[in-house]
């Protein structure tokens, strides 16, 4: 059984670039996370969907920073334009509804480095 | 103001002998405590969940604890292996939002 696939694994760029972050949720989970994970802040959650609406963008760093979720299966986090500071690894993680107790899967990551 | 500290930052020791790692928190309303086992390169696990009326939960040879009253969690690890050198992150849900804080995580290694 799969589970949270995100592509790529690893991304390098240039400053200014646009850089496009995928996640496929697994298979019947209808909550997804973005999350951002550096050496000095570790992980921060950025935005939540709930049944492909975003619920929650509070921890959205800037409006260079954009999230959709056009359907049930497929995720895109964009970063335009991106600078180096937004170096750091990016999860998405995905679980069944809203509730405090529920667990999120996390899948492998994307490592985000620009230059 | 919301908060998760883990320590210590890091730790070695030799494989086969005991460790413990710890939490402590400021969230509030409380709802539940997870710790997570992230290897390098790959996602979070989750190892455990406590809820407030809980104050121990085993997963082989990883059990927490938790004080809900001094607001402390522990992660021991018993015989270790090789295998456990990972980072071991501690994550506070607040109850009424999906609302987690993250420790910034406790890197074990584990030598032969």
């Amino acid at each position: 059984d799969a589970g949270v696939i995100q592509s790529p694994r690893h991304e390098v760029t240039e400053m200014g670039q646009e850089v496009t972050l995928r996640c496929k949720p697994i298979s019947g989970h209808n909550s997804l996370f973005w999350y951002r994970q550096t050496m000095m802040r570790g992980l921060e959650l950025l935005i939540y969907f709930n049944n492909n609406v975003p619920i929650d963008d509070s921890g959205m760093p800037e409006d260079r920073f954009s999230a959709k979720m056009p359907n049930a299966s497929f995720s895109t986090l964009k970063i335009q334009p991106s600078e180096p500071r937004d170096s750091a690894v990016y999860f998405c993680a995905s679980t069944i509804g809203l509730a405090d107790y529920n667990e999120q899967f996390f899948g492998p990551g994307t490592r985000l480095t620009v230059l | 103001k919301n908060q998760v500290e883990q320590s210590p930052q890091s730790l070695i020791i030799l494989e086969g002998k005991n460790c413990t790692l710890q939490c402590n928190y400021t969230v509030s309303p409380f709802s539940n405590l997870r710790w997570y086992k992230q290897d390098t390169g790959r996602g979070p696990v989750s190892l455990t969940i406590m809820t407030f009326s809980e104050n121990t939960k085993s997963n082989g040879r990883y059990t927490a604890t938790l004080d809900a009253d001094t607001k402390q969690s522990s992660l021991h690890i018993t015989a270790s292996q090789l295998s456990d050198s990972a980072s071991y992150i501690c994550v506070v849900t607040r109850t009424g939002a999906n609302n987690l804080f993250f420790g910034t995580g406790t890197r074990l290694t584990v030598i032969p």
